[in-house]
């Protein structure tokens, strides 16, 4: 079965600083979708990011940025200039069309002012 | 507005008492899902459905039933709700079971079973 670790429950960043939240995952998979989803206190669930295992390129969405890394499973999202905001729960989430995403247990990210 | 409906966003019951959390959506999804979040469990799939009629157990579908008669509804019922089952629900839709959709969240419900 797959598996989503994240190995950080807790991250804190000055703001304006930039910051990395860890993912690993287990498949044997070569064909997946991988996904960093943001909870902030409304409890709604927000996509943040999204990569495609057979893209090389590491995907890009404003401040947020990842360095996926295929073959050491790993998959790691960068926040720059972080903003107050971006306080929230990070979740890391796969998806082998398994009909269903495979959680992390998240990161609570603190934003100190 | 393209989005996910949740209702109740808040419920309290007690132990047994049959209770339905209803989820809907206005994007001609084919695919709905209902996972529960829980503190150091990240989420986790309770069901979920390819199309009307078609649906299926995720990984922790005790205790919980689903339908799926229209396309843009799919109901989770407890029929006798434990404490066990306290937690945070989300419903989600994509427009295809196809991995390459992006999966789009409700707003949650807050369940607490005393």
């Amino acid at each position: 079965a797959q598996t989503v670790t994240q190995s950080q429950p807790e991250m804190s960043v000055q703001e304006a600083e930039t910051v990395t939240l860890s993912c690993t995952y287990d498949t044997s998979e070569s064909d997946y979708y991988l996904f960093w989803y943001k909870q902030p206190p409304s409890r709604q669930m927000i996509l943040v990011i999204r990569q495609e295992a057979y893209k090389q390129q590491n995907a890009t969405e404003n401040r947020f940025s990842v360095n996926f890394q295929k073959a050491a499973k790993s998959f790691s999202l960068k926040i720059s200039d972080s903003q107050l905001g971006d306080a929230a729960m990070y979740f890391c989430a796969y998806d082998d069309g398994n009909e269903k995403l495979t959680f992390g247990t998240g990161t609570r990210l603190t934003i100190i002012p | 507005e393209a989005q996910v409906t949740q209702n109740p966003r808040y419920l309290i019951t007690v132990t047994g008492k049959k209770l339905t959390v209803t989820c809907s959506q206005n994007m001609n999804h084919e695919y709905m899902s209902w996972y529960r979040q829980d503190p150091g469990l990240g989420l986790r799939q309770i069901y979920y459905s390819m199309n009307v009629e078609v649906t299926d157990k995720g990984d922790v579908p005790e205790g919980y039933k689903v339908s799926r008669k229209e396309k843009r509804n799919f109901p989770l019922i407890l029929e006798s709700p434990s404490p066990n089952q306290t937690s945070l629900y989300f419903c989600a839709s994509s427009f295809s079971w196809q991995y390459q959709e992006t999966q789009y969240f409700g707003p949650g419900t807050r369940l607490l079973v005393l």
